[in-house]
């Protein structure tokens, strides 16, 4: 299957700091990537998708200046978690679709944890 | 709406009992039907995509099947090394959307 990478795979940092995580698909290219926050025994909640070269949508109730997604290349999309506060703390993980063809699965990052003290 | 539900929430099995997990859902036109498998602390790994009813795919222990409302991840004879949670989504043609279910949380006991 395609590779996703998604760096750090853990962080932690102080309230009030930015965190910048990245998104690489490795060996295909990805023009739809996704942003998703999962709590502990809980499903993946979509975040925002990201189209390259353009604006990311955010769904409803996400802060789009609270977490930042630039999707800059068809390999790379970025989430900064502005200003962090400790509710922010959680599991980010992003995935990336690569269309061919007809077939449309997405393939998942490895995940980043986010602490906040 | 579009919507995506799995059952059991858990499920334990013994080393050997075979069993199925079930996803239904409701979606305005099905572009495809997923299984993930998903380790603690670990991001999502892709095992099938289904696109039409009638269509199976299996991999190893793991067969999954797909009807017009409902998919199932039949897994036979499994090991400890299956347990895992295993995510159902859906993409309507209309739309990139995933739409994700709350997982079935499958635990085999050697």
């Amino acid at each position: 299957g395609a590779v996703v990478s998604q760096h750090p795979s853990w962080v932690i940092c102080k309230s009030g700091t930015s965190v910048k995580i990245e998104c690489r698909s490795l060996d295909f290219q990805a023009t739809t990537m996704f942003w998703y926050r999962q709590f502990p025994k809980q499903s993946l909640m979509l975040m925002a998708t990201s189209n390259e070269g353009s604006k990311a949508t955010y769904e409803q109730g996400v802060e789009k200046d609270k977490f930042l997604i630039n999707h800059a290349s068809l390999t790379l999309s970025t989430l900064t978690v502005t200003s962090a506060h400790p509710e922010d703390s959680s599991f980010y993980i992003c995935s990336a679709r690569a269309p061919t063809g007809y077939r449309t699965e997405a393939f998942f990052g490895q995940g980043t944890r986010l602490t906040v003290v | 709406e579009d919507q995506v539900t799995q059952s059991p929430e858990a499920l334990r099995l013994q080393e050997g009992e075979s069993s199925s997990l079930n996803c239904s859902y409701t979606v305005s036109g099905l572009r495809g039907l997923f299984w993930y498998r998903q380790d603690p602390g670990k991001g999502p790994e892709f095992l099938f995509t289904l696109y039409s009813a009638g269509e199976e795919k299996e991999k190893e222990r793991l067969k999954a099947t797909l009807t017009k409302k409902e998919s199932f991840l039949h897994i036979t004879a499994p090991k400890p090394e299956d347990s895992a949670t295993y995510l159902c989504a859906v993409q309507a043609r209309a739309g990139n959307q995933f739409y994700f279910g709350t997982g079935t949380s499958l635990t085999v006991i050697p």
